[in-house]
């Protein structure tokens, strides 16, 4: 089963507009990463959060997470057409074994 | 610096056969995990390689098994196919050190028919 839960499950949007998704988890983590995913390729790994921190930021990437409340945001500041992806949030659980949500997908029109 | 690379990047499998998927690891990294990803579904773990042992598995029968080899590549191995392990398997591979990210494959896409 999946250890997260994005949130939504689709998200559409115009150019220039910021993008926020969710994720929430269940257990315990060592740190919480983003990653994004193209008509069903590869994943890439867009950021990482430790569990110790509350909030990142990378380009146009913001990231928060709040440990009490198991759950993480990603926020993508004025979006562009390539941003269209399916977006997945990933908790290190043990030693770099990843649990995945079950995905955002972003669709961005220009 | 040689990224991840999986083969064959699509197969087309009749259920109850058996097939074997390859991966060759990012240069410098030892950790190779796989992961199965069902159409609209995210990532599941399958299992990790270590020093060509199996380190930790997720909720995958046994039929599910793989090797690592000296040189970090790594197979998996499913054997009597069902319809349901119709999808996209993706290697990852990683440094051995906690905060490091994944580095991922294009996938293989398997179909059993």
């Amino acid at each position: 089963s999946q250890q997260g839960e994005e949130d939504p499950q689709a998200l559409s949007i115009q150019e220039g507009e910021n993008a926020t998704m969710n994720c929430s988890y269940k257990t315990s983590i060592n740190n919480l990463q983003w990653y994004r995913q193209n008509s069903g390729r590869g994943l890439v790994h867009l950021i990482l959060i430790r569990s110790n921190e509350r909030e990142k930021h990378s380009g146009r990437l913001r990231v928060t997470l709040d440990t009490s409340k198991k759950s993480s945001s990603l926020l993508i500041t004025a979006s562009r057409a390539a941003d269209t992806a399916s977006y997945f949030c990933a908790t290190d659980v043990e030693g770099n074994q990843f649990y995945f949500g079950t995905g955002t997908s972003l669709t961005v029109i220009p | 610096e040689t990224g991840v690379t999986q083969s064959p990047t699509h197969l087309i499998k009749t259920r109850g056969q058996q097939v074997t998927l390859r991966c060759s690891s990012q240069s410098g990294h030892n950790t190779v995990s796989w992961y199965q990803q069902a159409l609209g579904q995210g990532p599941q773990f399958i299992f990790q390689y270590y020093r060509e042992e199996e380190n930790g598995r997720g909720n995958f029968p046994p039929r599910f098994s793989g090797l690592q080899f000296p040189n970090y590549s790594s197979e998996l191995n499913v054997n009597a196919l069902e319809l349901d392990d119709s999808a996209l398997y993706l290697c990852a591979s990683s440094p051995r050190s906690i905060n490091s990210p994944l580095h991922f494959g294009n996938g293989t896409r398997l179909t059993v028919t």
